[in-house]
C-alpha cells in the first residue's frame, strides 16, 4: 500500500519568515495530493490540494508543488502569522487517503 | 464549520464494553470515511463506506465494523474494548469515492478506563 513520509516533525519559525513541510510518497499510481491544517481540539481542514497532472498550486500565502518523478511534494506558507500555528498533514490517495504524521508549526512572535 | 456532524464529542468507557460513534456528512455527500487518530500512529484510514456499500478497508481490527444507512448517515462499533483504543476517531465525507477533497468533522473521543 501507499507510504508517505512527512518532514520535519516539528518545525519552528519566525512571525513572517516563511515555512515549508516536504512529504514523500511510495505509490507511483497515487494522484491527489491535499494538504490538511488541524487545530487542537478541531478536526483536519482541508487548506490546499493538487492533482498529479499540476506541479504547482497557489493560494494566497500558501502554495503547494508537486514533483511526481521524485514522488515529492511541499507546502510552503509565506509571511506566517500567529494563526498559522498548527499541526499540518499531507496525503495522497489513488482512491484513499494516506496520511503523514504530521508537522507541529510553532509561529514565534 | 465543515458540515460534517460527529456525536458523541467525547466517550468514557470501561474495557471489555461496545461502543457506536455516529456520523452525518455534509448534505449531498455519498461517501463516508473513518479515521482513528492516536499520539503515536497518526491519522490511520479504517474503512470507507459509499452511497451504503463498503468501498475500501484500511487498518480496521476485526472488533471493529462500520455502516452507511440509507439515509448516508453512518455508524462505527467498536467492540470488546481495550486500553489501546483510546482515540480520537474521526469521521470524512465526500461528494463522490476516488480522488477528491474529503472534510473532517470534529472527531468523537473515546477513553477507555
Amino acid at each position: 500500500g501507499e507510504n508517505v513520509e512527512q518532514h520535519p516533525s516539528t518545525l519552528s519559525v519566525q512571525e513572517g519568515d516563511s515555512a515549508v513541510i516536504k512529504c514523500t510518497y511510495s505509490d507511483s499510481a497515487s494522484n491527489y495530493f491535499p494538504w490538511y491544517k488541524q487545530e487542537l481540539g478541531k478536526g483536519p481542514q482541508l487548506i490546499i490540494d493538487i492533482r498529479s497532472n499540476v506541479g504547482e498550486k497557489k493560494d494566497q500565502r500558501i502554495a503547494v508543488t508537486l514533483n511526481k518523478t521524485a514522488k515529492h511534494f511541499s507546502l510552503h506558507i509565506t509571511e506566517t502569522q500567529p494563526e498559522d500555528s498548527a499541526v499540518y498533514f499531507c496525503a495522497a490517495s489513488r482512491g484513499g487517503l494516506t496520511f503523514g504524521k504530521g508537522t507541529h508549526l510553532i509561529i514565534q512572535p | 464549520d465543515s458540515g460534517v456532524t460527529q456525536t458523541p464529542k467525547h466517550l468514557i468507557t470501561a474495557t471489555g464494553q461496545r461502543v457506536t460513534l455516529r456520523c452525518s456528512p455534509r448534505s449531498g455527500d455519498l461517501s463516508v470515511y473513518w479515521y482513528q487518530q492516536s499520539l503515536d500512529q497518526g491519522l490511520q484510514f479504517l474503512i470507507q463506506y459509499y452511497n451504503g456499500e463498503e468501498r475500501a478497508k484500511g487498518n480496521i481490527l476485526e472488533r471493529f465494523s462500520a455502516q452507511q444507512f440509507p439515509d448516508l448517515h453512518s455508524e462505527l462499533n467498536l467492540s470488546s474494548l481495550e486500553l489501546g483504543d483510546s482515540a480520537l476517531y474521526f469521521c470524512a465525507s465526500s461528494p463522490q469515492t476516488g480522488n477528491t477533497e474529503a472534510f473532517f468533522g470534529q472527531g468523537t473521543r473515546l477513553t477507555v478506563v
